[in-house]
């Protein structure tokens, strides 16, 4: 069965204090490893998706990397308005559904 | 281009009744899935349908059932609500070819059971 760990459950920074958040998987095969933004009372808003190991990509502040037994979301110099719940998901070479993990809270206080 | 859209964007509901929920996909994306997100378990896939046919299920009980119309549009319904099916109902649409694509998802449904 497909597991997903992400850690920390919560996490605390400062303006400015870059640090990274990690998404640990076992997957029989995978296809691909999303990460996901969510805001209180709103949907998942999509991120990154990463394919295999190695690759790495970039939005703004953000950096998602893939190794073949987790992945990491970097953070650089965050904001406040980075403040939200970091989801990863992982999708099997045999399905179409997502795996969520648990998420990480992030709060970036001013 | 619209995003995802589902209505209603709340609910409340008492034990014993049953409830169906709606979702409009992206235009030109054929697959919808549902998920179920509450604090204790996350999210947890339900269902997805591509081409009006049921694709793909999860582990949850025959209460929750769904269907897909023919212009993509989907719903999910729950009969016999438990308190346990408070939850956040999201959809995600994605164009679902060949290959596996992104899934969009939508503000959810807070459902509430008293």
């Amino acid at each position: 069965e497909d597991q997903v760990t992400q850690s920390p459950e919560a996490l605390r920074l400062q303006e400015g204090e870059s640090s990274s958040l990690n998404c640990s998987y076992t997957v029989s095969g995978l296809r691909g490893l999303f990460w996901y933004r969510q805001d209180p009372g709103k949907g998942p808003e999509f991120l990154f998706t990463l394919y295999s190991a190695g690759e790495e990509k970039e939005k703004e502040r953000l950096k998602a990397t893939l190794t073949k037994k987790e992945s990491f979301l970097h953070i650089t110099a965050p904001k406040p308005e980075d403040s939200a719940t970091y989801l990863c998901a992982v999708l099997q070479t045999s399905g179409s559904r997502l795996t969520f993990g648990e998420g990480t809270q992030l709060t970036v206080n001013p | 281009k619209a995003g995802v859209t589902q209505t209603p964007r709340y609910l409340i509901k008492t034990r014993g009744q049953q409830v169906t929920l709606s979702c409009s996909p992206i235009s030109g994306h054929r697959s919808v899935s549902w998920y179920q997100q509450t604090p204790g378990q996350g999210l947890q896939f339900l269902f997805e349908y591509f081409s009006e046919t049921q694709r793909n299920k999860g582990n949850f009980p025959g209460r929750f059932s769904g269907r897909q119309f023919s212009n993509s549009r989907s719903e999910m319904n729950v009969s016999t609500l438990e308190l346990g099916d408070s939850a956040l109902y999201l959809c995600a649409s994605s164009i679902q070819g060949s290959s596996y694509s992104e899934q969009f998802f939508g503000p959810g449904t807070r459902l509430t059971v008293l």
